[in-house]
Parts: C-alpha cells; sequence; structure tokens
C-alpha cells in the first residue's frame, strides 16, 4: 500500500524556524510536492523534489532523501500568516498519480 | 487567482440527491485532478483527466463520476448523496499529466443534509 506520514500539528514562535518531516512509502517515487493551504482555502504550490538535496526558496527550503523515504520543509523568519496546513505528495510517477499526506497544522504563536 | 475556476462554490443538498460540480482549467493546461478534502482530513485523490481521457483513479466511490469535455472543463457527478459526502471539493489542474506543478481552484463546498 501507500503511506505518507506528517505530524498533525505542531506550534512554533513568531521569527524562529521550524522542520516539518513527512516520510513515504510508496510503490513507486517520482518527486515530492509540498503545498500550503490556509484554512478553507485551496493548496498552494511551495516546491517540487525529484532528486536528493536541499533545494531553497526565500524563507522556506525542502529537503529530500529518496534512499530513506524522507522529506522535510524548513520555514525560517517566522510570520503569522506562515499558520496554515503544509501538506507533502509523492508523484508516484507510474500513472502520474499523487497520494497525499494528511497534512501538518502549523500553529504560530507571537 | 490560480486561473482555475469552480462553481458553484457552496452546495447545500439532501441525501439520495444527485449534483455537479463544475470545473474549468487554467488556459492551456490540459491535465485536470479531482480532490475530496473532509473537515480536517488530508486530500483524497478520486480521478484524472487529460486532453478528455480518464489518466488515473483514486478512491473514487462508484457513485461518482467525472468527465473531461473537448473544451477542456471538467465535471464531477456525484449521485446518491449521504452525509459522509459532506466535503470541499477541489480540482485541480497542470499542463500536463505529471512532474508538474498544479493549481487548484478555490473549491466547492458541499452540505449533504
Amino acid at each position: 500500500g501507500q503511506n505518507i506520514d506528517q505530524p498533525t500539528e505542531m506550534t512554533a514562535t513568531e521569527g524562529a524556524i521550524v522542520q516539518i518531516n513527512c516520510t513515504y512509502q510508496t510503490s513507486g517515487f517520482n518527486g515530492l510536492f509540498w503545498y500550503q493551504q490556509h484554512a478553507g482555502e485551496a493548496p498552494t504550490f511551495l516546491s517540487y523534489n525529484v532528486l536528493d538535496g536541499l533545494e531553497e526558496k526565500g524563507r522556506f527550503s525542502s529537503f529530500l532523501s529518496r534512499s530513506k523515504g524522507y522529506s522535510y520543509l524548513l520555514l525560517k523568519e517566522l510570520q503569522m500568516k506562515d499558520s496554515a496546513s503544509y501538506l507533502c505528495a509523492v508523484n508516484l510517477g507510474s500513472n502520474y498519480q499523487l497520494i497525499w499526506g494528511a497534512g501538518t497544522k502549523l500553529i504560530i504563536k507571537p | 487567482d490560480s486561473g482555475v475556476t469552480q462553481t458553484p462554490k457552496h452546495l447545500i443538498t439532501a441525501t439520495g440527491q444527485r449534483v455537479t460540480l463544475r470545473c474549468s482549467p487554467r488556459s492551456g493546461d490540459l491535465s485536470v485532478y479531482w480532490y475530496q478534502q473532509s473537515l480536517d482530513q488530508g486530500l483524497q485523490f478520486l480521478i484524472q483527466y487529460y486532453n478528455g481521457e480518464e489518466r488515473a483513479k483514486g478512491n473514487i466511490l462508484e457513485r461518482f463520476s467525472a468527465q473531461q469535455f473537448p473544451d477542456l472543463h471538467s465535471e464531477l457527478n456525484l449521485s446518491s448523496l449521504e452525509l459522509g459526502d459532506s466535503a470541499l471539493y477541489f480540482c485541480a489542474s497542470s499542463e500536463d499529466p505529471g512532474n508538474t506543478e498544479a493549481f487548484f481552484g478555490q473549491g466547492t463546498r458541499l452540505t449533504v443534509v
């Protein structure tokens, strides 16, 4: 079966750094997406990792280790607007299907 | 604005009824995806179409069906509705079937009473 695990909820302080982990066990792998979703709104694209390593994009970075079935999203200089759910999704590759994690709800406190 | 349009935004209907949700993808996008998101749950992939043809199928119930028309808009039909079908239904589109960023519509909130 396909399985993606993320922590259900995390809390962090404004201005700090937080790392949101995602582990996956899937029948195929052709890349991993991170999306941000504010409550009641549509998910928006953050990053896409295909190869191992760290990709930085402003305050957000995403890391992938294919051998470990592991990814993380690193958010720096946290702002109140970063309070949202963060979803990771694996591209299975064979039939272009994406498998989504349940999401991590990030709460930012002043 | 992602460029993906979903209608209606809200829908309230009774159990046993049938509804149709509509999605217009971004201009130039050939692939359309449908997702269901129940309260405080993750996204559940339902079905994907690419250029009018079904490309991938996820956890879509037999009571649900979808199609993509020649003008690339898509419709998701939900029939014999049950209380548990109450959810946000998202449509997303992308240029090709995979490996590219998908853009999501604002969703249709379906409430079955």
